[in-house]
């Protein structure tokens, strides 16, 4: 079942702006984590946000993490083309099992 | 490192013969994961190996699916017999076994006539 669930499920912005990614999800978690898809690609791990952190940056990407809505936000400041992809986030659902959501596809227009 | 490495990376096959699919972890990791992503149902997983034992096969589909990990370098998927619905993408991923980020393979490419 799906635990996390990405909105808006397509965002199309110019390259230069700012994207932001939203997740939601149902049960109590330990981390959250966000993941990258390129087209025809696996995925590649962007950011891990613990439980008991409200933020973490990397580089462009900045993280939110609000536990007692059951939510997280995912930013990209000064997007590119090279981010056009599809962004994931991703709960741990015990044990080492990770539950992803449906994903958000991101096309920067150049 | 080479990182996470499958095989094949497409197949293509006819309903009813049997598929394998490989997977070599990237050197040091004690965990290992197998995925299947469609546009259905999106990234499923399927089972999961700490230090080469399953641990949770609970997204096996059905007794069709199986997989093994005979070593700690090589883990197979195997699907008999195989059906159309089964076509996806399959990844592999692999972690040190300290749960966290997950490091995923290319994915092969299944597609069942």
């Amino acid at each position: 079942s799906q635990q996390g669930e990405e909105d808006p499920q397509a965002l199309s912005i110019q390259e230069g702006e700012n994207a932001t990614m939203n997740c939601s999800y149902k049960t109590s978690i330990n981390n959250l984590q966000w993941y990258r898809q390129n087209s025809g690609r696996g995925l590649v791990h962007l950011i891990l946000i613990r439980s008991n952190e409200r933020e973490k940056h990397s580089g462009r990407l900045r993280v939110t993490l609000d536990t007692s809505k059951k939510s997280s936000s995912l930013l990209i400041t000064a997007s590119r083309a090279a981010d056009t992809a599809s962004y994931f986030c991703a709960t741990d659902g015990g044990a080492q099992k990770l539950v992803f959501g449906q994903g958000t596809r991101l096309t920067i227009n150049p | 490192d080479a990182g996470v490495i499958q095989s094949p990376r497409h197949e293509v096959t006819e309903m009813g013969q049997e598929v394998t699919l490989r997977c070599k972890p990237i050197s040091g990791h004690n965990s290992l994961f197998w995925y299947r992503q469609t546009m259905m149902r999106g990234l499923e997983l399927l089972i999961y190996f700490n230090n080469n034992v399953p641990i949770d096969d609970s997204g096996m589909p059905e007794d069709r699916f199986s997989a093994k990990m005979p070593n700690a370098s090589f883990s197979t998927l195997k699907i008999q017999p195989s059906e159309p619905r089964d076509s996806a993408v399959y990844f592999c991923a692999s972690n040190p076994g300290t749960g966290g980020e997950q490091f995923f393979g290319p994915g092969t490419r299944l597609t069942v006539l």
